[in-house]
């Protein structure tokens, strides 16, 4: 089945750094690419997307970019500050891009350190 | 505040057991998702419902069912409870039948003792 594969597992940056995580995805027809960030005890929010027509996406100091050939794509988080600090999902759409739901990496836990 | 509402916001039961989730959409949104999110295994797509209809299902049990109502709230029921089914569980909504712009509840916490 589609599969969602999120690196790496847990980053701790020093404020101020950049921090990137990497997923890759296995449905190369899946078009819609989200980030989500989850904070202790929340639901998990919506803080960036990209669809598979465009390359590069920014948004103030978050960036995500994709690579459709090699069907993966990154998150960039550049000047880190300590409110960053919580569990980043990437996710794409399922089955063929037509349906639904999205199918989530396993999530990274970034620390921000002070 | 998301404007998705999930009730309650913590559950405790015993094994054997039949608890029953509440998920309240955004206001105009028509597709609702149910998730399952535990520590080793991330979050788990179960159920997918548009406008009363079910869409699509992930890897959801056979002892768990949903259903979304003609006010668009739906219900995710959770039969013969067993220690492993404690987990966070997330519903989501969107505008239409598509992913794009999923908001999530803050979820409910079931503990089964």
């Amino acid at each position: 089945g589609e599969n969602v594969e999120q690196h790496p597992s847990t980053l701790s940056v020093q404020e101020g750094d950049s921090a990137v995580i990497k997923c890759t995805y296995s449905d190369s027809a899946s078009n819609y690419f989200p980030w989500y960030k989850q904070e202790l005890g929340k639901g998990p929010q919506l803080i960036i997307d990209i669809r598979s027509n465009v390359g590069e996406k920014k948004d103030q100091r978050i960036a995500v970019t994709l690579n459709k050939t090699a069907k993966h794509f990154s998150l960039h988080i550049t000047e880190t500050q300590p409110e960053d600090s919580a569990v980043y999902f990437c996710a794409a759409n399922g089955r063929g891009g037509s349906q639904g739901n999205l199918i989530f990496g396993k999530g990274t836990k970034l620390s921000v350190k002070p | 505040d998301s404007g998705v509402t999930q009730t309650p916001k913590h559950l405790i039961t015993a094994t054997g057991q039949r608890v029953t989730l509440r998920c309240s959409p955004r206001s105009g949104d028509l597709s609702v998702y149910w998730y399952q999110q535990s520590l080793d295994q991330g979050l788990q797509f179960l159920i997918h419902y548009y406008n009363g209809e079910e869409r699509a299902k992930g890897n959801i049990l056979e002892r768990f069912s949903a259903q979304q109502f003609p006010d668009l709230h739906s219900e995710l029921n959770l039969s013969s409870l067993e220690l492993g089914d404690s987990a966070l569980y997330f519903c989501a909504s969107s505008v239409a039948g598509q992913s794009y712009g999923y908001t999530f509840g803050s979820g409910t916490r079931l503990t089964v003792v």
